[in-house]
């Protein structure tokens, strides 16, 4: 089946820091990947996607490149701000089959908490 | 803003009380699903609809009863429920299956 495995918790970085969260994935099909962000007391929110290999997701200084031939999908950021503080998902769809039509659904990782500090 | 909409946002509940909690889109989105957030666990998928047809039901006790009147109205009726069914109760919605979800603010539940 699917999964999604993140970094362990919590990260906690200084402001302008660079940040680094891994992502690992085993899928069948052609899995499109997402990182989800959930600041304190909301629900999740997509931060950015990709659907393809080699494809770029990027949102808010945000960055992620889906790695398929390591299976990763790692976020990153160059220069965090406090206000970036929020739990981070990483999370799958196997959401179309070679013949286009969709199916799946998502798998998210555990989720990992990010502090940053000022 | 994400066009999903849960109320209430906080519930306190008794174990023998019986409430609902309900969960609305306007997306124009086929599928709608229920997860759980429990501190310290991963995010745990309930329940799945698409076309107002259950198509998922994660081994969640008979406690927790869906409902799904229609593709843009969701809800999870609750009864005698457990202190350990405290967490936050997302909904969630998208085109269809396994596209990229987008979720409401959440329910607090909290049982005492």
């Amino acid at each position: 089946g699917n999964s999604v495995t993140q970094m362990e918790g919590p990260v906690t970085l200084s402001e302008e820091a660079f940040l680094t969260i891994n992502c690992t994935y085993t899928a069948t099909g052609y899995p499109s990947l997402f990182w989800y962000v959930q600041y304190p007391g909301e629900g999740l929110q997509l931060l950015l996607k990709a659907t393809k290999a080699d494809d770029k997701g990027s949102n808010k200084g945000f960055e992620a490149t889906y790695r398929k031939e390591t299976t990763s999908f790692h976020l990153e950021k160059g220069s965090v701000q406090v206000s970036d503080s929020a739990v981070y998902f990483c999370a799958l769809s196997s959401s179309r089959n070679a013949g286009g039509t969709s199916y799946g659904k998502l798998t998210f990782g555990q989720g990992t908490i990010l502090t940053v500090h000022p | 803003e994400t066009g999903v909409t849960q109320t209430p946002r906080h519930l306190v509940m008794g174990m023998t009380n019986k409430k609902s909690l309900k969960c609305e889109q306007h997306l124009g989105h086929n599928a709608m699903y229920w997860y759980k957030q429990s501190a310290k666990k991963p995010l745990e998928l309930m329940f799945v609809y698409n076309f107002k047809e259950q198509t998922e039901n994660n081994s969640v006790p008979s406690r927790f009863s869906p409902e799904c009147p229609n593709s843009s109205h969701l809800f999870l009726h609750l009864h005698t429920l457990q202190p350990e069914d405290s967490a936050l109760y997302l909904c969630a919605s998208s085109l269809d299956r396994g596209a990229e979800a987008f979720f409401g603010q959440g329910t607090r539940l909290t049982v005492v």
